[in-house]
């Protein structure tokens, strides 16, 4: 698993809250990427990060925001939670460059009632 | 965005059996992936394959890459229990991300 921990795993969180998930890795590589999955959608890019404060938007990034101030860590914030962002949240890291191969946290089930 | 669709969208296999799962992209790449998912699980990276490249193996796993027909496909040979899962292709989008495909729901019966 490269050593990449979420947290939290689950979370119940009721429309219009702010909720923050945290992805953090040991090894201290540069790329971290931010995915949701629902069914019948795949994997969906929402943010990525190549380094310290350096951040890019994905597919699906309205809604969501992301901060990166140390190396080990990529946190990812849904300033105002809908119901339409409850999913399944992964983190996942590349250990060379960005498109070669990733490594993936366990996830976070995150349901907006 | 490019993005690497699967086929088939489910496959049931008896235990033994081959399976095969395709996946075809739209624009030229530098490498495809394929990864698999475990209920619950995080996504599990299997194999890359580089454009210059046409068939991979890796244990049971063989991929072949058709850059021509802008296609690959993943073979299983004698699938086990275990190999029960989603099956993903990714394949790179620019130099900083890449973007996986819906996916291929494999179930392998007793």
């Amino acid at each position: 698993d490269a050593g990449i921990t979420q947290s939290p795993r689950h979370k119940v969180t009721e429309t219009g809250t702010p909720v923050t998930l945290r992805c953090h890795q040991t090894e201290n590589h540069r790329y971290m990427y931010w995915y949701r999955q629902d069914p019948g959608h795949g994997l969906r890019l929402i943010h990525y990060s190549y380094g310290v404060k350096d951040t890019d938007k994905g597919e699906v990034s309205d809604g969501y925001s992301v901060s990166r101030s140390k190396t080990e860590d990529f946190l990812l914030t849904l300033e105002s939670a809908t119901s339409s962002q409850t999913s399944v949240y992964f983190c996942a890291i590349s250990v060379s460059d960005a498109t070669d191969t990733q490594y993936f946290g366990p996830g976070t089930r995150l349901t907006v009632l | 965005s490019q993005q690497g669709e699967e086929d088939p969208q489910a496959l049931s296999i008896q235990e033994g059996e081959n399976a095969t799962m395709n996946c075809s992209y739209k624009t030229s790449i530098n490498n495809l992936q394929w990864y698999r998912q475990n209920s619950g699980r995080g996504l599990v990276h299997l194999i890359l394959i580089r454009s210059n490249e046409r068939e991979k193996h890796s244990g049971r796993l063989r991929v072949t890459l058709d850059t021509s027909k802008k296609s690959s496909s993943l073979l299983i040979t004698a699938s086990r229990a275990a190999d029960t899962a989603s099956y993903f292709c990714a394949t790179d989008e620019g130099d900083d991300k890449i973007i996986f495909g819906k996916g291929t729901r494999l179930h392998i019966l007793p």
